[in-house]
Parts: structure tokens; C-alpha cells; sequence
């Protein structure tokens, strides 16, 4: 069964830093592009991180830049989301997202926690 | 960016009843890169048309994408219990997303 797992949520201060994980299986994550999505309590969803599979290319949203980078760990098959500089308003559920070449993306994790507060 | 805006906000309705969601672009977008996903309480949201108007596997032919341009529509044509839920479309453009804020379709 095609699968992502996050982990690595949890609660921090303002300032912290956290390491978000994602897991695949029943595919090859480094083989897909894939998307990180956050959602703040009661609200909508918000596109924050990119990774292309084939080059080490990324891009951010505006406002996780230069707080927030993307990287993969081929040999566990999974994909790490290192949040720096924690502001309350990243406190949100953080999804990781298979995306597919028209920028659909066909599968979610579950989705993990993220408090941001003192 | 591109600014996605859907309406209504809420729709109310009940079951059995067609329910039609607008999403409309602040500039035009590619029809290949337009989707939309359903999200239920507490749950990750699930792809349900892409390419504004291709089912994704194990999607209902009762949801219907349409659209081009700066607006696509989501058609879901006799609302089943299961369908109540938040529907979001979202775009795809310059390694860049962007989602709608959602349209709540709940039981009247």
C-alpha cells in the first residue's frame, strides 16, 4: 500500500527548532517530487516547501523562507522538514504530499502537530 | 502569486441535492494544473479531480470538475452523507501552490 507516515511534531518555543519526518512506503520517495502543507487550527491549507526529485532543487513559501529547508534520506526512504526560528503563527498540522508532474498531489500523510508557544 | 477565491463559503444543502463550488483564479490558470481535494474533520486531505476535470482513482462519477481559464467549477451531482465536508482547489504554477480557503458543504 502506497504510504506516508509523519512524526517528529510535538510542542516549542518561540525561537526553537523542531525536525519534522516523513516516511514512504509502498513507493520510491526519491523518485517523486513532494510537497510539505501546513493547516493552522480552523483554517485553510498552505503550501510551504517543495523538493524535486531528480536535482536538489527547493523552494519555500515566503513565509517559511530562511527559517525552513527540505531534505531526503534516500536510504530510509523519507523526507525531513528542518523548521528553525519557530514563530507562534507555525503552529499548524504539517502534512508531507506526493506531488505528481502537473502539481496534483495524490497522496498525504496523516498529517503531525505542531505547537508553537511559550 | 495566483490568488484562488472559492464561493460560497457554506453551503448548506441536503442529501440527494446537486451541489455546484466556484473557484476563481486572479489570473489564468493552465485547466493540467488545477485540482480540487475534499477534507473531512481530522483527516488529510484526499485528491479528488485533477486536471480540472479528471476523477482520481476510486473517486465517484457523481464529482464533476469543469472549468477553465480564471474559473472551474466542482459539480457534485446528488450529495451522498459521506460528501459533507470542506472542499478545497487548489493551483500549480512556477514550483509555487496555491490553495483556495475552502467552501464547507454541510447538511441542511
Amino acid at each position: 500500500e502506497v504510504q506516508l507516515v509523519e512524526s517528529g511534531g510535538g510542542l516549542v518555543q518561540p525561537g526553537g527548532s523542531l525536525r519534522l519526518s516523513c516516511a514512504a512506503s509502498g513507493f520510491t520517495l526519491s523518485a517523486y517530487d513532494m510537497n510539505w502543507v501546513r493547516q493552522a487550527p480552523g483554517k485553510g491549507l498552505e503550501w510551504i516547501s517543495y523538493t524535486l526529485s531528480i536535482s536538489s532543487f527547493i523552494n519555500h513559501a515566503d513565509s517559511v523562507k530562511g527559517r525552513f529547508t527540505v531534505s531526503r534520506d534516500t536510504a530510509k526512504n523519507s523526507l525531513c522538514l528542518q523548521m528553525n526560528s519557530l514563530r507562534a503563527e507555525d503552529t499548524a498540522v504539517y502534512y508531507c504530499a506526493r506531488v505528481r508532474p502537473s502539481g496534483y498531489m495524490d497522496v498525504w500523510g496523516k498529517g503531525t502537530t505542531v505547537t508553537v508557544s511559550s | 502569486e495566483i490568488v484562488l477565491t472559492q464561493s460560497p463559503g457554506t453551503l448548506s444543502l441536503s442529501p440527494g441535492e446537486r451541489a455546484t463550488l466556484s473557484c476563481r483564479a486572479s489570473q489564468s490558470v493552465s485547466s493540467s494544473n488545477l485540482a480540487w481535494y475534499q477534507q473531512k474533520p481530522g483527516q488529510a486531505p484526499r485528491l479528488l479531480i485533477y486536471g480540472a476535470s479528471s476523477r482520481a482513482t476510486g473517486i465517484p462519477d457523481r464529482f464533476r470538475g469543469s472549468g477553465s481559464g480564471t474559473d472551474f467549477t466542482l459539480t457534485i451531482s446528488r450529495l451522498e452523507p459521506e460528501d459533507f465536508a470542506v472542499y478545497y482547489c487548489q493551483q500549480y504554477g512556477s514550483s509555487m501552490w496555491t490553495f483556495g480557503q475552502g467552501t464547507k458543504v454541510e447538511i441542511k
